[in-house]
């Protein structure tokens, strides 16, 4: 079966701080994983997928993320935070048409 | 237009009335998905067609009923609805088979059950 963790449901960093929202998988197989951004009163928007192309991917709006099988995550990072990075992030998996998301976490930047 | 376009963006209905929810999508997509977003709860899958077949009913209550009449148009109809139907409906589609193919979201439709 298939799962997603994120760990941590709330984020708060300051302007200029690094982002990181975690995100750990269960698979038994490679997965194919994704990391999307929901902005108040919008759907999901797609910030990056991994390819297994390579093991750090980098998406719009200066985020990336790294596949470690080892650790089976697949954390999001952000050198340095914006105020219109406040929004809700979700982490997930996909086998096939079958996609599983994670609960969600909440980033706010304070000023 | 491009991308994935759902209608009303926002609905108000009482528990009695009858209403339909309308997604579009222009991406040329094979798959079409519904999902219902609640405050404090994960994205909870509710249709899934591939093909416009029908391939994934997880559960939902039969006063929620799917359409799919082609490939890129997806209903949902709704009647005698209960407040806690009250979320956020998202519609997205993608492209099957083609590996690694993400969802496309569309705003979805804010509906409240009065």
């Amino acid at each position: 079966a298939q799962s997603v963790t994120q760990l941590g449901s709330h984020v708060s960093v300051s302007e200029g701080a690094l982002v990181l929202l975690r995100c750990n998988y269960s698979s038994s197989v490679p997965p194919y994983l994704f990391w999307y951004v929901q902005y108040p009163n919008q759907g999901l928007q797609l910030l990056l997928k991994y390819t297994s192309a390579a093991t750090l991917v980098k998406g719009i709006n200066g985020f990336e993320a790294e596949f470690k099988k080892s650790e089976t995550s697949f954390h999001l990072t952000k050198p340095s935070a914006h105020m219109s990075d406040a929004a809700e992030y979700f982490c997930a998996v996909s086998r096939g048409n079958q996609f599983y998301f994670g609960t969600g976490t909440s980033l706010t930047v304070i000023p | 237009e491009t991308g994935v376009t759902q209608t009303p963006r926002h609905l108000v209905m009482g528990m009695t009335n009858k209403k339909s929810l309308k997604c579009e999508q222009h991406l040329g997509h094979n798959a079409m998905y519904w999902y219902k977003q609640s405050a404090k709860k994960p994205l909870e899958l509710m249709f899934v067609y591939n093909f416009k077949e029908q391939t994934e009913n997880n559960s939902v209550p039969s006063r929620f009923s799917p359409e799919c009449p082609n490939s890129s148009h997806l209903f949902l109809h709704l009647h005698t609805l209960q407040p806690e139907d009250s979320a956020l409906y998202l519609c997205a589609s993608s492209q099957i088979r083609e590996y690694n193919s993400p969802l496309h979201f569309g705003n979805g439709t804010r509906l409240t059950v009065t």
